[in-house]
C-alpha cells in the first residue's frame, strides 16, 4: 500500500458524460500528479499540481481538468467523454522539497469505461 | 520533449537466470531515472532508482546502471523467481524527480520456472 488512495476503483459510462476522479496523496506530500494508461499510449503524464497550484501540464485534453484542494486532494474532471477516453487513470504523489530526489508513489487507479 | 525508449518489449527467462532490460532517453536535462514494477491492473510500484550523479546501484537482487555520455540506463535482475513476472517501465524526470515522469513503453517479463 503506497498511502495515496484513488475513488473510485471502476467507473463505467456513457459517451459524452462527465466524471471525476478523487485522489488522496500520502500525508505530508505537496505534488500530485495524474497519470493516463492506455494500451496503445502506455503511461502518459496529463497534469501537476504542488500546494494548491498548476505547476505542469502534459498532453491533457482541453476537455480534461483537474484541481488540488486546500487539503492537499486533486480531482480529476472528464468530459465529454469519447471511447478512447477509456484507461486506467493514476495519481501519484511526491514531498517535492527541492533539491532532494523526489519519489512519485502511485495510487491504485481508476479504470474508466466509456461504452 | 523527453523521449524514453525501452527495450525489449517482451523478455522470458527461465528461473534463476538474469534478466536485463535497457532503456534510451533523449533528454540531457534528465537526471533522475525511476524503474517501476507493475503487475496486472495494479498500480506501477517502484523497485529502484538513480540519479544522475551516480553509476551505479543496486538492492540485493536488482541492480541498475547510469551511462549519462551514452544515455542509456539498464535494470538488472539477477537470480529472478516466478514473483519477478511483470511488467517494467522505466522512466525519467529532470530536477531529481521534482518533474513529470516521461515512461518507457514497458518490458513483459515472463519468469519459467
Amino acid at each position: 500500500d503506497s498511502g495515496v488512495t484513488q475513488t473510485p476503483k471502476h467507473l463505467i459510462t456513457a459517451t459524452g458524460q462527465r466524471v471525476t476522479l478523487r485522489c488522496s496523496p500520502r500525508s505530508g506530500d505537496l505534488s500530485v500528479y495524474w497519470y493516463q494508461q492506455s494500451l496503445d499510449q502506455g503511461l502518459q503524464f496529463l497534469i501537476q499540481y504542488y500546494n494548491g497550484e498548476e505547476r505542469a501540464k502534459g498532453n491533457i485534453l482541453e476537455r480534461f481538468s483537474a484541481q488540488q484542494f486546500p487539503d492537499l486532494h486533486s480531482e480529476l474532471n472528464l468530459s465529454s467523454l469519447e471511447l478512447g477516453d477509456s484507461a486506467l487513470y493514476f495519481c501519484a504523489s511526491s514531498v517535492a522539497l527541492l533539491g532532494n530526489t523526489d519519489t512519485q508513489y502511485f495510487g491504485p487507479g481508476t479504470r474508466l469505461t466509456v461504452l | 520533449g523527453e523521449n524514453v525508449e525501452q527495450h525489449p518489449s517482451t523478455l522470458s527467462v527461465q528461473e534463476g537466470d538474469s534478466a536485463v532490460i535497457k532503456c534510451t532517453y533523449s533528454d540531457s536535462a534528465s537526471n533522475y531515472f525511476p524503474w517501476y514494477k507493475q503487475e496486472l491492473g495494479k498500480r506501477p510500484q517502484l523497485i529502484i532508482d538513480i540519479r544522475s550523479n551516480v553509476g551505479e546501484k543496486k538492492d540485493q537482487r536488482i541492480a541498475v546502471t547510469l551511462n549519462k555520455t551514452a544515455k542509456h540506463f539498464s535494470l538488472h535482475i539477477t537470480e529472478t523467481q516466478p514473483e519477478d513476472s511483470a511488467v517494467y517501465f522505466c522512466a525519467a524526470s529532470r530536477n531529481f524527480g521534482n518533474e513529470k515522469l516521461t515512461f518507457g513503453t514497458g518490458t513483459r517479463l515472463t519468469i519459467i520456472p
